[in-house]
């Protein structure tokens, strides 16, 4: 199985900071690899598919890149909405594996 | 619009069983692999089990091989997730959660969730 690694488990940032999370894959899984951002008591939300696509209607401060095994998604300014949990998701091969997640707290 | 409504959580005792139902409307449900997602309480996200559109192949994470299955009715626009042999580390969560055009893509449409308590 492909395992997935966040970095870091938890964040404490300002309102308008720029802010990068790190996601390693076990393996190459050349770019499919998926980030969902998750508040609390809510169902994941899709943010960004195969590394680097943004999903419609997620606002252009989010953005992704990387592939093989290293992997990043970047908030170029933080807003109070988007402090949250977020997590990267393998789509490589079954299973498909979540990293353990980051919860980004406000500073 | 486009919606998933799960049902079927409860609290159901170690060695029991458990039928989940996932009710897909606004979309055309027999178009898109289908997959479950659970969470335990105070943990993140981990995948459960995928079945294709035609329900012709289905995978599982390790930890429920051979206990749970997953299952469709194209004609009902509904999902299942039938839980055997439950054991405590079942307790979480049960999402259903639609593939984005493939399963390549991630998730993109996903059910409020259903509790699954597994306790004596």
């Amino acid at each position: 199985d492909i395992q997935m690694t966040q970095s870091p488990s938890s964040l404490s940032a300002f309102v308008g900071d720029r802010v990068t999370i790190t996601c390693w894959a076990s393996q190459t899984i050349s770019s499919y690899l998926n980030w969902y951002q998750q508040k609390p008591g809510k169902a994941p939300k899709l943010l960004i598919s195969t590394a680097s696509s943004l999903q419609s209607g997620v606002p252009s401060r989010f953005s992704g890149s990387g592939s093989g095994t290293d992997f990043t998604l970047t908030i170029s300014s933080l807003q109070p909405e988007d402090f949250a949990t977020y997590y990267c998701q393998q789509t490589s091969s079954t299973p498909y594996t979540f990293g353990q997640g980051t919860k980004l707290e406000i500073k | 619009q486009v919606q998933l409504v799960e049902s079927g959580g409860g609290v159901v005792q170690p060695g029991g069983s458990l039928r989940l139902s996932c009710a897909a409307s606004g979309f055309t449900f027999s178009s898109y692999g289908m997959n479950w997602v659970r969470q335990a309480p105070g943990k993140g996200l981990e995948w459960v089990a995928i079945i294709w559109s035609d329900g012709s192949n289905k995978y599982y994470a390790d930890s429920v091989k051979g206990r749970l299955t997953v299952s469709r009715d194209n004609f009902k626009n509904t999902l299942y997730l039938q839980m055997n042999s439950l054991r405590a580390e079942d307790t979480a969560v049960y999402y259903c959660a639609r593939d984005f055009s493939s399963s390549y893509y991630g998730m993109d449409v996903w059910g409020q969730g259903t509790t699954v308590t597994v306790s004596s």
